[in-house]
C-alpha cells in the first residue's frame, strides 16, 4: 500500500470549511483514497473515499488531483463535533486488503 | 444504519487470564478485521479474515491471538494469557468486499489488564 504524509495539527474556525490535505505520491492505478476519523478513543469512522473522480457526501467532499499524487478532505461547516484525528489512507481492498493507519491530522475546530 | 458492534465496551482482566472479545459484523459483509490502539499510539492492524480462515495477521499476531467466526453471525478475538501490554483498545471491523468498498468499525472494546 502507498504511504501518506499529512501535517500533523490543524486549527479551523467553527462554521468555515476545514481543508485537509494528503500526500501520497507513490499511488498506483488501483489504489483508492478513503479517508477515516476517530474522535477521542472511538471506532475510526468512514468518512469518504474516491479512485480518481472527486467525491461527495452528506459528511464531505473529496478533491483527487488529476495526477492523483495528492488530494483534499473539505468539510464544508465545521462544527465543534468535527474535532477529531483525520486519516488519509491509500489501499486496494479488492481482496479485503487491510487499511493501515497513519498518524493523521489532528483537527481542532474552535469556536 | 447497519453498524458493527462489540461487546463487552470494557473489560478488566488479570494478567494470565484468557479474555474473548466479541464483534457481530454488519449481516452482509464478508473481510472482517482486528484491530488495536494503545492509548496514545496509532490503530494497528492485527489480522483480516475471510471464508472462515485467517487472510493476512500482522507481526502482533501471534500464537496468543487466536480468531474465529462460530456460528456465521459473531467474529471473536480470544487472547490468551493475557499481558500487561495488551492492554489496548481493540476494534473490529467488517467490509463487503470488491473494488472500492470501504470498511466499517464497530466502538471498541477497552481491555485493560491488571
Amino acid at each position: 500500500d502507498a504511504k501518506t504524509t499529512q501535517p500533523p495539527s490543524m486549527d479551523c474556525a467553527e462554521g468555515r470549511a476545514a481543508n485537509l490535505p494528503c500526500n501520497h505520491s507513490t499511488i498506483s492505478g488501483n489504489e483508492y483514497v478513503y479517508w477515516y476519523r476517530q474522535i477521542h478513543s472511538q471506532g475510526p469512522q468512514y468518512i469518504i473515499h474516491g479512485l480518481k473522480n472527486n467525491e461527495t457526501n452528506e459528511m464531505a467532499s473529496l478533491i483527487i488531483t488529476e495526477d492523483r499524487k495528492s488530494s483534499t478532505l473539505i468539510l464544508p461547516h465545521a462544527t465543534l463535533r468535527d474535532t477529531a484525528v483525520y486519516y488519509c489512507i491509500v489501499s486496494f481492498v479488492l481482496r479485503g486488503n487491510k487499511l493501515v493507519f497513519g498518524a493523521g491530522t489532528i483537527l481542532r475546530v474552535k469556536s | 444504519e447497519p453498524e458493527v458492534t462489540q461487546t463487552p465496551s470494557h473489560q478488566v482482566t488479570q494478567m494470565g487470564q484468557e479474555v474473548i472479545l466479541r464483534c457481530v459484523p454488519i449481516s452482509n459483509h464478508l473481510y472482517f478485521y482486528w484491530y488495536r490502539q494503545i492509548l496514545g499510539q496509532k490503530v494497528e492492524f492485527l489480522v483480516s479474515f475471510y471464508n472462515n480462515e485467517i487472510s493476512e495477521k500482522s507481526e502482533i499476531f501471534d500464537d496468543q491471538f487466536s480468531v474465529e467466526r462460530p456460528d456465521g453471525s459473531n467474529f471473536t478475538l480470544k487472547i490468551r494469557s493475557t499481558k500487561l501490554e495488551d492492554s489496548a483498545m481493540y476494534f473490529c471491523a467488517s467490509m463487503l468486499g470488491g473494488a472500492g468498498t470501504e470498511a466499517f468499525f464497530g466502538q471498541g472494546t477497552r481491555l485493560t489488564v491488571v
